[in-house]
């Protein structure tokens, strides 16, 4: 089972911030945040990941909070092409783990 | 920089012929991953290869399927027999050691699998 809690849709306006929300409430010390995106059946893309401090990319950015309990990622300029479903997985770091995939959110950018 | 190549990327079979996917990791990647996505649902593991290895494959149906990374060549997923049940997105990705400085998966686009 997922380690993680997400909503199971959303909707952002183009041009617009997009704030995805993902609830990790059991993460240990040791376990990265990893955040990738499926756009229509196409393989998934990864976008960012971290441990605790806040991350950036050209991507995205990843604001974890202090406890690490909840993170966000954030899409600052969201496009009609960054409609997809957006996976919140738990992985600790060395591990020869697969990932576990839940249901993520659908993410549904509108003109 | 080529990212993960699968081939077939579509590939249609009859119920009891053999499907073979293959995989050609990303370059400096030595472990591989094989996940299947069955229609309207979530990506899941299936099994996890460095070269010549096996490492995990707890995700592997008992029968039928099979999966290896030869010490030259793609990583291959290998589906005896199939069944329509086998209809779905593979989906491979690579990643380098564990442990190392970046040890993130990448993905192939998939193979979809259509069996009549």
């Amino acid at each position: 089972d997922a380690k993680t809690t997400q909503p199971p849709s959303m909707d952002c306006a183009e041009g617009r911030a997009a704030n995805l929300p993902c609830n990790h409430s059991t993460i240990s010390g040791n376990e990265y945040v990893y955040w990738y995106r499926q756009i229509h059946s196409q393989g998934p893309q990864y976008i960012i990941h971290g441990l605790k401090n806040n991350e950036t990319n050209e991507m995205a950015s990843l604001i974890i909070t202090e406890d690490r309990k909840s993170s966000t990622l954030i899409l600052p300029h969201a496009t009609l092409r960054d409609t997809a479903v957006y996976y919140c997985i738990v992985k600790p770091r060395g591990s020869q783990g697969n990932l576990i995939f839940g249901k993520g959110t659908k993410l549904s950018v509108k003109p | 920089n080529a990212g993960v190549m699968q081939n077939p990327r579509h590939l249609v079979r009859r119920r009891g012929q053999e499907a073979r996917l293959r995989c050609s990791p990303m370059k400096g990647h030595s472990h591989v991953y094989w996940y299947r996505q069955l229609p309207e649902e979530g990506l899941k593991f299936m099994v996890y290869l460095q070269k010549e290895n096996i490492i995990d494959e707890s995700g592997m149906p008992k029968e039928r399927f099979s999966a290896e990374f030869p010490k030259e060549g793609p990583s291959i997923l290998r589906i005896q027999q199939v069944v329509r049940g086998d209809s779905a997105a593979y989906f491979c990705a690579s990643s380098p050691r564990p442990g190392a400085a970046q040890e993130t998966q990448y993905f192939g686009p998939g193979t979809r699998l259509l069996v009549l």
